[in-house]
């Protein structure tokens, strides 16, 4: 069973259109993270949480906008996407962000038209 | 930065044979390396992890081996399995600055042929 939650599984969104994912996770977990994947390639991190708070912020374009409205909750919102940002969006959380393992969810497939 | 080199990039075996997957890193600085599987269409999965201080851990059929001179870790499956057919990615992370990113390699596609 998966212990972090993402919402929704697939999502087509025009690229003037405004969508959020939503992940979620129970463990006690103080860290999140966004990750982008591309088919066949590693995850690419996009932004951490650390108690809340936004401690990095990997130059992600500023159509991507994170939200962590508690510890249990992180939000991403988009806006005004590009074809280019198809792809499957992964949250994980760990402990904390201290080298501790991290735990992914089943993703997002984003498809944008 | 921390750099990961992953090699075989494609890896294939017969079932019972065993797999070994390399990884060399960068930073010496970095002192967790966890493992992931990645099966198609799915998440990525953490099936074992190593710190600094240890140079093998073993769970069931898999093993990790850290040599921090020469800076590799390296990935053992023995007996392995049809189901063990996946992406597998190494990673490497460290503290400071970069507290929470892991480096991943790029990926070595395992397949176990029956």
């Amino acid at each position: 069973d998966t212990e972090v939650t993402q919402t929704p599984k697939h999502l087509v969104m025009g690229m003037t259109n405004k969508k959020s994912l939503k992940c979620e996770q129970h463990m006690g977990h103080r860290a999140m993270y966004w990750y982008k994947q591309k088919a066949k390639k590693p995850p690419e991190l996009m932004f951490v949480y650390s108690y809340e708070k936004l401690s990095i912020n990997e130059s992600v374009p500023s159509r991507f906008s994170p939200e962590c409205p508690n510890s249990s909750l992180l939000n991403l919102h988009l806006h005004a996407l590009q074809p280019e940002d198809s792809a499957l969006y992964l949250c994980a959380s760990s402990q904390v962000v201290a080298n501790q393992p991290q735990h992914f969810g089943d993703g997002t497939r984003l498809s944008i038209l | 930065g921390e750099n990961v080199e992953q090699h075989p990039s494609t890896l294939s075996v017969q079932e019972g044979d065993s797999a070994v997957i390399k990884c060399t890193y960068s930073d010496s600085a970095s002192n967790y390396f966890p493992w992931y599987k990645q099966e198609l269409g799915k998440r990525p999965q953490l099936i074992i992890d190593i710190r600094s201080n240890v140079g093998e851990k073993k769970d069931q059929r898999i093993a990790v081996t850290l040599n921090k001179t020469a800076k590799h870790f390296s990935l053992h499956i023995t007996e392995t399995q049809p189901e063990d057919s996946a992406v597998y990615f190494c990673a490497a992370s460290r503290g400071g600055s970069t507290l929470g990113r892991l480096y991943f390699g790029r990926g070595t596609q395992l397949t176990v042929w029956p």
